[in-house]
């Protein structure tokens, strides 16, 4: 079964520093995405930035980029130049496809919560 | 473009009440899928329904139901209410395999 694990419950940050958020997941599929998503205390939840497995490459949004190592399955997420509206719960998402019904979803991980410190 | 929305913010239920909660989709989005994500958790998938059909199911039992409307919105029922439903419900639509987005979730208090 497909597992995402996410291993720091709380961070903290100054303003205007760089933070890395963990996060680790197992599968045996070769073919997937993988997510970040904010969540404010407004409870919406924003995508951040996703990325593609089959995507050497680390995806970057603006502030906000990946280290995605596919052997070690770590897709950790790196905030730089953090704000204060980055303070947030930050989940860790695996998109599971399973052949059997077609469904798409997303595994989530418990989540870190990050606060940036004035 | 409107985005994804869901009524109502919050509510309150009895024990083994019924609830039924609403989902619009984004525009241009076939796909629905309902999460409930307890306090201090991760969201949890309940289903998915594609194109008016339900797509897959998670570990829930058959007292959560759903529905797809032509218009792709969709609701999620609840059925013989228990304490432990108590928890945020979050829609988010897509395209079947892309990202999905997330309405702001429905609060539902079980007492």
């Amino acid at each position: 079964a497909q597992t995402v694990t996410q291993s720091q419950p709380e961070m903290s940050v100054q303003e205007a520093e760089t933070v890395t958020l963990s996060c680790t997941y197992d599968t045996s599929e070769n073919n997937y995405y993988l997510f970040w998503y904010k969540q404010p205390p407004s409870r919406q939840m924003i995508l951040v930035i996703r990325q593609e497995a089959y995507k050497q490459q680390n995806a970057t949004e603006n502030r906000f980029s990946v280290n995605f190592q596919k052997a070690a399955k770590s897709f950790s997420l790196k905030i730089s130049d953090s704000q204060l509206g980055d303070t947030a719960m930050y989940f860790c998402a695996f998109m599971k496809h399973e052949f059997t019904s077609g469904t798409y979803k997303y595994i989530f991980g418990t989540g870190t919560r990050l606060k940036v410190l004035a | 473009e409107t985005g994804v929305t869901q009524s109502p913010t919050h509510l309150i239920k009895t024990r083994g009440q019924q609830v039924t909660l609403r989902c619009s989709s984004q525009s241009g989005h076939n796909t629905v899928s309902w999460y409930q994500q307890a306090l201090g958790q991760g969201p949890q998938f309940i289903f998915q329904y594609y194109r008016e059909e339900e797509n897959g199911r998670g570990n829930f039992p058959p007292r959560f139901s759903g529905l797809q409307f032509p218009n792709y919105s969709s609701e999620l029922n609840v059925n013989a209410l228990e304490l432990d439903d108590s928890a945020l419900y979050l829609c988010a639509s897509s395209l079947l395999r892309d990202e999905q987005y997330f309405g702001p979730g429905t609060r539902l208090t079980v007492t």
